[in-house]
């Protein structure tokens, strides 16, 4: 059973582009989440995708945009971006509802220069 | 609002020797989930255990147990035997039910634990 796939693993772009990040959940798992880590932050919830629909966004301003695609992968997307947007971004992907599991990918890490 | 307490920012243990990491949480929810991950300088989020606020017994994972005291909301990690392969950041999570009904993890700040020889 394939786990959680992120891709890219790195990325570095340029103050003012935009990015787009790729998770591919566990088969079978309908739900997907997204997470921000930075070392003053910590890790911060982003959003929550569960059969196409964003259910939940965390407190991020609207450049920080996602959508989910019929076979459950998702993409989240940054606009403008800003040198403080540089993170690991993980995506976790579980069943749906109060599930017991949650996977994690290995992340993207992001670098804005 | 829910809130995850990692009190311990650095742990050494000799390698064979038992550790806890401490975790305790703040939630006026009946129903909540507990989780640990571990993760290596890689930056993988790797899950360890699962804890549910209802599970009356103590979840055990292997070399990984959760010592659940629900009435001090707390929910320390214990690893036994430990390997230098163990040396990694540890971190505490709760999932939380939200009004969109989803959910989410809420993490706490870590562990950041060396095994020596």
């Amino acid at each position: 059973k394939a786990g959680v796939t992120q891709t890219p693993r790195y990325l570095i772009k340029t103050r003012g582009q935009q990015v787009t990040l790729s998770c591919s959940p566990i088969s079978g798992h309908r739900s997907v989440s997204w997470y921000q880590q930075t070392p003053g932050q910590g890790l911060q919830f982003l959003f929550e995708y569960f059969s196409e629909t964003q259910r939940n966004k965390g407190n991020f301003p609207g450049r920080f945009s996602g959508r989910q695609f019929s076979n459950s992968r998702s993409e989240m997307n940054v606009s403008t971006l800003e040198l403080g947007d540089s993170a690991l971004y993980l995506c976790a992907s579980s069943p749906g509802g109060g599930s017991t599991e949650a996977f994690f990918g290995q992340g993207t890490r992001l670098t804005v220069v | 609002a829910q809130k995850i307490t990692q009190t311990q920012p650095g742990m050494f243990v000799q390698e064979k020797e038992a550790v806890t990491l401490d975790c305790t949480y703040d939630t006026s929810d009946q129903s909540y989930g507990l989780f640990w991950y571990k993760q290596p300088s890689s930056g993988e989020m790797i899950f360890l255990i699962y804890q549910g606020s209802y599970d009356e017994q103590n979840a055990t994972e292997g070399r990984y147990s959760l010592n659940f005291q629900k009435a001090r909301k707390s929910a320390n990690l214990v690893i036994s035997a430990s390997q230098l392969g163990d040396s990694a950041m540890y971190f505490c999570a709760m999932r939380v039910l939200l009004t969109g009904g989803g959910n989410k993890l809420t993490f706490g700040t870590g562990t950041q634990l060396k095994v020596e020889l």
